[in-house]
């Protein structure tokens, strides 16, 4: 069965400050590793999809990587507008999210 | 607007009531999807429509749950006698084409509350 796992759970990080998202995976075969992003009370927003280990994808202050077990979504020099819950997924339309990472960025 | 739409944002409602969500989905889209969320947790799949055939069902989806896709338009999840574990977010999401991309278009979905 397909298992993701994301940490931290919550991070709190000031304006300009970077960091990384991890998202552990273990699947029997992978069809794609996808990123979403949520704002509180909507839904979630697709990011990236990533299809094989050495695969990066950046997008603005995000850029997703993959290796064989993990991916990584780093957030460079984050502003307060990249606050939200990161939640990575796996394979196709029936995604195995996990409980995400809530990220917080304090002016 | 031409994002998926959902309706209602909110419902309250008593347990052992019936409760009915409705999705429109982005209209050139053929795949039509229902997940649920619960607080401080990722969504998880319930079921999925090719147009207007339900094609896979989750585990998830008791008996109580039913959904449709009338003539592979919009789409209806009902909720009959509800319990109060039925308590969750309700997202529709839909994606383009045949392909299986995991690229989903979500709405802001339909958030439950059974007391």
């Amino acid at each position: 069965e397909d298992q993701v796992t994301q940490s931290p759970e919550a991070l709190r990080l000031q304006e300009g400050e970077s960091s990384s998202l991890n998202c552990s995976y273990t699947v029997s075969g992978l069809r794609g590793l996808f990123w979403y992003r949520q704002d509180p009370g909507k839904g979630p927003e697709f990011l990236f999809t990533l299809y094989s280990a050495g695969e990066e994808k950046e997008k603005e202050r995000l850029k997703a990587t993959l290796t064989k077990k993990e991916s990584f979504l780093h957030i460079t020099a984050p502003k307060p507008e990249d606050s939200a819950t990161y939640l990575c997924a796996l394979n196709g339309y029936k995604l195995s999210f996990g409980a995400g990472t809530t990220v917080t960025v304090r002016a | 607007d031409t994002g998926v739409s959902q309706d209602p944002r909110h419902k309250i409602t008593k347990r052992g009531q019936n409760v009915t969500f409705r999705c429109d989905p982005i209209s050139e889209h053929n795949r039509l999807y229902w997940y649920r969320q619960t607080l401080g947790q990722g969504p998880e799949f319930l079921t999925y429509f090719q147009n207007e055939a339900q094609l896979e069902k989750s585990r998830l989806l008791s008996d109580r749950f039913s959904a449709e896709r009338p003539k592979g338009s919009f789409s209806t999840l009902e909720i009959q006698r509800t319990e109060q574990g039925d308590s969750a977010m309700y997202l529709c999401a839909s994606s383009p084409g045949l392909a299986d991309t995991g690229e989903l278009f979500f709405g802001e979905g339909s958030r439950l509350t059974v007391l």
